[in-house]
Parts: structure tokens; sequence; C-alpha cells
């Protein structure tokens, strides 16, 4: 079945730093992909739409400068949190839809990157 | 607006009691899409069906089945004979045709199982 992969896994670091997120759909291309943000024991929100070639479409309250994304193929998409809090710390996850004519294909979602910042 | 609730917000269990997970959803869209997704303790999402809203047919997969009901906005999900391997959160989705073919996905807050030895 389809793979996302999703790196790194894990992020620890200081405040103050900017941290890049991968997602790569491995055995398909994607022209869209997603980005969601998961606290502890709450559901998953999305951020924003990536869109291979043009700019991220975000979500109401979300801070384009905070998290800028970058979709520069149509395998890859990356997430980078700028000058990260201790607020930011979060679960990130991405996911791809596979393009397929015929409807709504599920989207597939990476393992998800666990960002703590100190 | 399009919106998904998941009342249960835990359920715990014996093993090999059977399970029903409650999903309802609002949307104004005559074409839409439901799923549902396990999220086990690692994290990762693993999909489980996704349904159309034209497909009424309820569906069996193993010891997993789903009940789609038009008429009451529901999608619940059954684990019949739950394994401790059961033991996620699980969330329904739904997902609408947007002019942009984004299709987006809207989470409900999911609901954490608890399956016990």
């Amino acid at each position: 079945g389809a793979v996302v992969s999703q790196h790194p896994s894990r992020v620890i670091c200081k405040s103050g730093t900017s941290v890049k997120i991968e997602c790569r759909s491995l055995d398909f291309q994607a022209t869209t992909m997603f980005w969601y943000r998961q606290f502890p024991k709450q559901s998953l929100m999305l951020m924003a739409t990536s869109n291979e070639g043009s700019k991220a479409t975000y979500e109401q309250g979300v801070e384009k400068d905070k998290f800028l994304i970058n979709h520069a193929s149509l395998t890859l998409s990356t997430l980078t949190v700028t000058s990260a809090h201790p607020e930011d710390s979060s679960f990130y996850i991405c996911s791809a839809r596979v393009p397929v004519q015929g409807g709504n294909q599920p989207q597939h979602f990476g393992d998800g990157t666990r960002l703590s910042i100190l | 607006a399009q919106k998904v609730t998941q009342a249960q917000t835990e359920i715990s269990v014996v093993e090999k009691e059977d399970v029903t997970l409650d999903c309802v959803y609002e949307t104004r869209d005559t074409t839409y899409y439901l799923f549902w997704y396990k999220q086990p303790p690692s994290g990762e999402l693993v999909f489980l069906i996704r349904r159309n809203s034209f497909d009424e047919q309820n569906e069996i997969s193993g010891r997993y089945s789903w009940n789609f009901q038009k008429s009451t906005s529901s999608f619940n999900f059954t684990i019949t004979a739950s394994q401790v391997v059961d033991s996620a959160v699980y969330f329904c989705a739904l997902s609408e045709a947007y002019r942009d073919s984004s299709y987006k996905l809207i989470f409900g807050s999911g609901t954490r199982l608890l399956v016990r030895p």
C-alpha cells in the first residue's frame, strides 16, 4: 500500500531554534500533502494543505510565518517551525492522498514527529 | 459547517467482548466521505475504512464492521471479540468534495479504547 515517510520522528531542542520536518511519499507522487498538529489526548487539527509548486493553504489561526511549508517536488513536503518556543511542542503528522481518479482516496499518514522545545 | 462527534471519550472492555464506537457527523453536502483511522500508542495513523455518502451498505472486515446510517448521520464501528492489540485511539473523520478537490479531513475527537486481558 501507499507509504508516507516522515522524518525525524522525535526532536528535542532549545527555544529559538528552527526545526524542519520532512514528509515523503515513497511509492507514489503526491500533488497534495497535509500537515496536522496533535496535542496530547486531543484530536488532529489540520494546519495547512501543501500543494506542489504553489503556496500552501493555511487554516484559520495558523501563522504562516511561523510554520513555513515548502512542497518543491511531487514526493516531498517540508514543514519548518521557525524560532520554536515551548508552546510549539506537539505531535506533528503529515499525510498524502494518492491522486487516483474516481473520488476521494484515503489519506495515508506518516509516523509523526514529536517536537519538544525546552 | 461540517463536524464530527465522537461522544465516547474512553471505553474499557475485557478481552473477547464486543465493542461499538459511535460517530455522528454533520455536513450540508450531499457528496461526502467518511473514514475511520486507528492510532496505536506508537502514534502513527492507520487507515481502516472509507465510505462514500452514496453507499450505505454495511461492511465487515474480519472482526471489524461498520454501520452507516444516513438517516441518523452516523457511522459506527464495531469490533467483535476484542483483543488487547485493539487498544488504541480510534478517529472518525469526514471529508467533503471541495471545489479545489483538496478533500480536507475533519476529525472527531477520538475514542480511546482499552482492551484488558
